[in-house]
């Protein structure tokens, strides 16, 4: 069983839908969790990073995590087409400068 | 000019010989990895190294090897290639003291090994 579970989708909804992208994990020590987004023939970038439980919200992005379900998500509202591209969740322990990531989601954003 | 520079871009090459694939940054980080991506399974760490004189072994560093040539430059080797090699590589840095889940990628290396 991998650490990190994530639907690989892919994941198409029109323009202006609300996007709901999850990931679980089985390590109970991961404590920094991660959202990159990745273009299409780019590398990641960090988009969202939380510390321990809870929500944060970055314009229309919210990150969300339940430690007690081990379950984190990424919502985005208003979804446009420029936010077409891979989501990859990535955690790490307290203390350890190594991620660990989900195997992304490929997400489409239709006009 | 990119912060995390990476070549070549792509490479197309045969069973059994050598690759290496160079990664120089300006970013001034003392911490550089080595992941690959892979259709389906995401990106997995291959080797990373927290400053010039420390290496250490990623979850899949069978068939690579590294090399820490300065703060500035951390390059990947395939002494014998397999198809099975064949994926994109990444190289990342990170910052320290204050760790905050933030990777620096380059924009990857497409490896084909026939």
């Amino acid at each position: 069983q991998k650490e990190v579970e994530q639907d690989p989708g892919p994941l198409s909804v029109p323009e202006g839908a609300i996007v709901s992208l999850n990931c679980t994990y089985s390590n109970s020590a991961f404590q920094y969790f991660m959202w990159y987004r990745q273009y299409s023939r780019k590398g990641p970038e960090l988009l969202m990073y939380t510390y321990s439980s809870g929500n944060k919200e970055d314009g229309r992005f919210t990150a969300q995590v339940d430690k007690s379900s081990k379950y984190i998500s990424l919502f985005i509202r208003d979804s446009q087409p420029s936010d077409s591209a891979t989501y990859l969740c990535a955690m790490s322990p307290q203390g350890a400068q190594k991620l660990v990531f989900g195997q992304g989601t490929r997400l489409t954003i239709n006009p | 000019d990119a912060d995390v520079t990476q070549t070549p871009r792509n490479r197309i090459t045969k069973t059994g010989k050598r690759i290496m694939l160079e990664c120089s940054q300006t970013k001034g980080h003392d911490r550089m990895y080595w992941y690959r991506q892979d259709p389906g399974l995401g990106l997995r760490l291959i080797y990373y190294s927290f400053d010039v004189k420390d290496i250490n072994k990623g979850e899949i560093s069978d068939g690579y090897s590294v090399s820490r040539q300065a703060q500035a430059k951390f390059s990947l080797s395939l002494e014998s290639a397999i198809p099975n090699q064949t994926a994109l590589y990444f190289c990342a840095t990170s910052d320290l003291p204050r760790f905050t889940g933030e990777l620096f990628f380059g924009e990857g290396s497409r490896l084909t090994v026939l």
